[in-house]
């Protein structure tokens, strides 16, 4: 049972254009959001996190919208450039502890 | 810091034998787990620990063993190799509180014949 789902599956953007990749939850206890960011041949990173008591968070070109009626959370990169070509997972974390549940990932691609 | 490391990095298997995907990290770390990522699934849990002598199953433990002597050291094994478990498999530590950022490994890209 996949509790978050993400979409798209795959992105491609042009330099300086926007990228918007969207997740759906399930689990209302989940109270932790984070984005993480994986190049080919690593590990994924953090690249932002949100919590539901706030409706969005910007760090740089990354912004988290949050919709908690809607149980809905997406990554928006503004003036996305080829160093941003990776793949995004969404995640969500509940009260009880430190598991993580991921989204099935987006591999971006940003053209020169 | 070296983070977290992984080894081996590749390995290739044949159905039917058993290993050992080590894991360590110098964070002094409580939380310790291993995923496995396959194409279009995502990260899903296979097992975790929070602190040294504890481990608890994740979502897909089947075919897998972990243990947690101490901790810095997290190894998964593999008890006998099935095709299934041909995937890029991370280990990952945090701090044990909810909102604390996990690191990852580089990865072990495993493949069984």
């Amino acid at each position: 049972q996949q509790q978050v789902k993400q979409s798209p599956q795959s992105l491609i953007v042009q330099k300086g254009g926007i990228s918007i990749i969207n997740c759906a939850y399930e689990n209302t206890a989940f109270d932790y959001f984070p984005w993480y960011q994986q190049f080919p041949g690593k590990g994924p990173a953090l690249l932002i996190a949100i919590r539901p008591d706030v409706s969005e968070k910007k760090e740089g070109r990354f912004t988290i919208s949050f919709n908690k009626s809607a149980k809905q959370f997406s990554l928006h990169i503004m003036d996305s450039q080829p160093g941003d070509s990776a793949t995004y997972f969404c995640a969500a974390r509940g009260t009880s502890g430190s598991r993580l549940t991921f989204g099935e990932g987006t591999q971006l691609t940003v053209n020169p | 810091n070296a983070g977290v490391t992984q080894t081996p990095k590749f390995q290739v298997l044949k159905t039917g034998q058993s290993m050992t995907l080590q894991c360590a990290q110098d964070m002094n770390h409580e939380y310790m787990s291993w995923y496995r990522q396959d194409p279009g699934m995502g990260l899903r849990l296979i097992h975790y620990s929070v602190g040294a002598g504890i481990t608890d199953q994740g979502e897909v433990p089947n075919g897998y063993n972990v243990s947690r002597s101490t901790t810095e050291d997290f190894p998964l094994r593999l008890l006998s190799a099935a095709p299934s478990q041909t995937s890029v498999y991370f280990c990952a530590s945090s701090y044990l509180l909810a909102r604390d950022t996990q690191y990852f490994g580089p990865g072990t890209r495993l493949t069984v014949l």
